[in-house]
């Protein structure tokens, strides 16, 4: 079964919203988790890496007032786009790992988000 | 960044062999993944080698050579529902890099004839 759950699946919303993408380890403790973004027919872009307890580390080019991350517990980390527009539309997968650097990563089903 | 490189694009007809290739550069390597994602689905894990040499899961064999930075992901006896992206992913320690992060390639996109 899913290791990694995350929600929504898909999400439909005027321009100037804000969305918020949860996303849980289901059966182990995450310390870290990865946000990525996939526009079509590209490869996945890592946006930003969330750390338990501590701010999230954003790749160069990622606005963090933009994509607000927030990783309270080790089972759930989220990601708030804020005042999203149409460019803003992609599918956003997350990922975890129980031991960092040390197991595989397993992925969130992801959300496909289109901004109108 | 890390460069890592793998055909965009190949086919295969069912019940044949295709072999993927993926090369990398990287300072610290730390281990290879191969993920196999279908249309408009998340990435599911397929395979992880970070030793020289083949690893074989059922139809599935993937094969490292650190020296050569360079891995293959083998398919045999191919069905349809092979027909997906397959990503070459690398886990790189070495200095700036996040701390257990992957570096995608763009994925090979591989449709299997019937």
């Amino acid at each position: 079964g899913a290791v990694v759950s995350q929600h929504p699946s898909r999400v439909i919303c005027k321009s100037g919203t804000s969305v918020k993408i949860e996303c849980r380890s289901l059966d182990f403790q995450a310390t870290t988790m990865f946000w990525y973004r996939q526009f079509p027919k590209q490869s996945l872009m890592l946006m930003a890496t969330s750390n338990e307890g501590s701010k999230a580390t954003y790749e160069q080019g990622v606005e963090k007032d933009k994509f607000l991350i927030n990783h309270a517990s080790l089972t759930l980390s989220t990601l708030t786009v804020t005042s999203a527009h149409p460019e803003d539309s992609s599918f956003y997968i997350c990922s975890a790992s129980d031991r960092v650097g040390n197991q595989p990563q397993h992925f969130g089903d992801g959300t496909r988000l289109s901004i109108l | 960044g890390q460069n890592i490189d793998q055909p965009t694009e190949m086919t295969a007809t069912e019940g044949a062999i295709v072999q993927i290739n993926c090369t990398y550069q990287t300072s610290g390597f730390n281990g290879l993944f191969w993920y196999q994602q279908h249309a408009g689905e998340a990435p599911t894990f397929l395979s992880y080698n970070v030793l020289d040499g083949l690893e074989e899961k059922g139809r599935f064999s993937s094969f490292l050579s650190r020296s050569k930075g360079y891995s293959y992901l083998l398919l045999k006896e191919l069905q349809m529902k092979d027909s997906a992206s397959y990503l070459c992913a690398v886990r790189d320690w070495g200095r700036g890099s996040t701390l257990g992060r992957l570096y995608f390639g763009r994925g090979t996109q591989l449709t299997v004839w019937p």
